[in-house]
């Protein structure tokens, strides 16, 4: 089966402009992640969805940061305007579960996308 | 809160000798689950090994046992008969049953030297 997808590889722009990263599942997988992974740290989640709704963004930085899942699929992760904190690897997960205990549920990764802040 | 702590942020191990990597977790809850993970320079996070805490009997895959000792909150991997393609950054990683969101540690690089 294909992985997840997620694009760009690499994104390089000034503080205060705007990004956007893709991410795109394994096919039937219902839940889908989004997490940071700052240089030198593990991964922290930043959204949770489980098909088009949000279960979990209580850390994501709801000023600059936002995240859809419109069709349930596919998702889109924001940043607007980028500040110099953000230079990060964004991963993208998911998994099959759709409620009941998701722990239960391994997440598999896509290979990130790696912002760097000018 | 729940937490992971690995103690080692490197580590190195010659060919087909055995190490172990640590990894303590703190959470009061008794349904969760733990996972290592294994991250190589290409990013990808690939994982290893997944322990259901309700289960006594520690995990195995292949070259990869862990040591979970509930009590102690204590999670270790011991990689068996190290590879050059082990060399990597290996994550320990909680998920409470419940949630599904991950909480990782801070990483723990190994190095297999030939």
């Amino acid at each position: 089966e294909a992985g997840v997808a997620q694009s760009p590889r690499y994104k390089i722009i000034e503080k205060r402009q705007s990004v956007a990263f893709w991410c795109n599942p394994i096919s039937g997988h219902a839940t889908l992640y989004w997490y940071q992974q700052i240089l030198g740290q593990g991964p922290k989640l930043l959204i949770q969805f489980q098909n088009n709704g949000v279960v979990d963004d209580s850390q994501l930085p709801k000023d600059r940061f936002s995240a859809e899942r419109l069709k349930g699929v596919d998702s889109t992760l924001k940043i607007q305007p980028a500040k110099l904190e953000d230079s990060a690897v964004y991963l993208c997960a998911s998994s099959f579960g759709t409620g009941g205990s998701p722990g239960n549920q391994p997440q598999h990764f896509g290979d990130g996308t790696r912002l760097s802040i000018l | 809160a729940q937490t992971v702590t690995q103690s080692q942020p490197e580590m190195s191990v010659q060919e087909a000798e055995t190490v172990t990597l640590s990894c303590t977790y703190d959470t009061s809850e008794n349904n969760y689950y733990l996972f290592w993970y294994k991250q190589p320079p290409s990013r990808q996070m690939i994982l290893v090994i997944r322990q259901e805490a309700y289960k006594q009997q520690n995990a195995t895959e292949n070259r990869f046992s862990v040591n979970f000792q509930k009590a102690a909150k204590s999670f270790s991997l011991k990689i068996s008969d190290s590879q050059l393609g082990d060399t990597a950054m290996y994550f320990c990683a909680f998920t409470e049953g419940s949630q599904g969101n991950l909480i990782f540690g801070k990483g723990t690089k190994l190095s297999v030297k030939p």
